[in-house]
This record gives C-alpha cells, structure tokens and sequence, in this order.
C-alpha cells in the first residue's frame, strides 16, 4: 500500500502563472514532510519541507502547505519559471527510528514558456 | 557542507555479476541511508547507517546486497548475482542535523 500519493503523474504551467502540486498521505504518525526536485538522471534535490505542527512554510517562490485533518499537502511556486521543469517529489518522516523518507511517484511538471 | 558523491555514476553489467557502489560524503554525518529508484517510481529505502553500524534494512534489500560504513564515513553497497530486476537508480543521502536528507547523484544501474 502506497503511503504518500501524488495522483497526478504530470502538470503543465504557463511560465508566470502558480504551479500548483499536491501530496496525499496515509500514515498518521508521519510528522515532518519534505519535497524534492529531480532532473533526469541526478539525484533529488532538497527544495522545501514543513514540520506537521505547521499548516505553511514559505521560501522565496515555494510555499507548502498541510492540512493535517485532510492528510494533504501542497507545493505552491509563483512565479513558475521553465527552469522549474522537473519531477517534483513528495517525501514524509515518520520522525522516530531511522527517520527513513516515504515517496511519492512523482509529478512532473512542466513550465511552457 | 552537505555534499554527496556517488561512484560510479554509471554502470553496466551482466546477469549473474557482482557489483559494488560507493557513497562519499563530503563531510561527516552520522546518519547515511541507501535508496533505490526504478522508472516511474520515487526512491525506496533500503538501509540505514548511524555512524558504522546498520540500524535498519527494508525488506527490499535481498540476501544477494550487503552494506557497509566501516569507518562511518564512506559506506559501499554491493550486489552479488545481479538479477535484470536490479537495475534502477542507486541513490545514497546523509541526514543533516534537521530533517532534511541531502541526495547524491545515484548510480544507473544497468543489468544485461
């Protein structure tokens, strides 16, 4: 069974309008999300994460959201820019033990110019 | 300084080979882990370091990997008997002192 789920395989933005990306969890005892951008054929980069006694966390462009009662959670970027074109991640911390990530399968946005 | 490195970056092998990949962080972290990712799929954990000592394995991680830290800095992950359902992106991350994990370049995998 799938933990954390991101439902839509792919989203495509105008450059200038809001990307809009969504993470759905099952777990309760999940306590710290993150996400993560990836290029084809590196690693995941570490963009934004939120602690679940939080409903917003803001940096620059990206703002995630939680809606703990919902198990939801989303990443904002406005402006999007075609440099933001990538597969974004969804990731969550059960915050005990090895503190091992759970993903998602990932969205891949895409910016049009 | 969170930096990862990932040798080799890429590797092509045939069916029934052992191989072995190596993870270097930049600096020190206690807290190194092993993540796989196959197409269309995020990473899975598949193990887990504090210092030298393996804390934590999934039940992805057959009897044909094995995983060392044996210094707690550097850590490799070997395949023995690679199978065509081993290949996938091999991903290494260390754990800051937050939350965050900070991801390596992988290593592709590619089993013939």
């Amino acid at each position: 069974d799938q933990q954390v789920k991101q439902n839509s395989p792919s989203l495509s933005v105008q450059e200038g309008r809001i990307s809009i990306l969504n993470c759905d969890y099952t777990n309760s005892m999940f306590d710290y999300f993150l996400w993560y951008k990836k290029y084809p054929a590196e690693g995941p980069t570490f963009l934004i994460s939120i602690s679940s006694i939080k409903d917003k966390n803001e940096d620059g462009r990206f703002t995630v959201f939680l809606n703990k009662s919902a198990k939801h959670l989303s990443l904002h970027i406005v402006p999007s820019q075609p440099g933001d074109s990538a597969v974004y991640f969804c990731a969550a911390d059960s915050g005990a033990g090895s503190y091992q990530l759970t993903f998602g399968k990932g969205t891949k946005l895409s910016v049009i110019p | 300084d969170t930096g990862v490195s990932q040798n080799p970056r890429h590797k092509i092998t045939k069916r029934g080979q052992n191989v072995t990949f190596r993870c270097d962080p930049i600096s020190e972290h206690n807290r190194l882990y092993w993540y796989r990712q196959t197409l269309g799929q995020g990473p899975e954990f598949l193990t887990y370091f504090q210092n030298e000592a393996q804390l934590e394995k999934s039940r992805l991680l057959s009897d044909r990997f094995s995983a060392e830290r044996p210094k707690g800095s550097f850590s490799t992950l070997e395949i023995q008997r690679t199978e065509q359902g081993d290949s996938a992106m091999y991903l290494c991350a260390i754990r800051a002192n937050s939350y965050e994990q900070y991801f390596g370049p992988g290593t592709r995998l590619t089993v013939t």
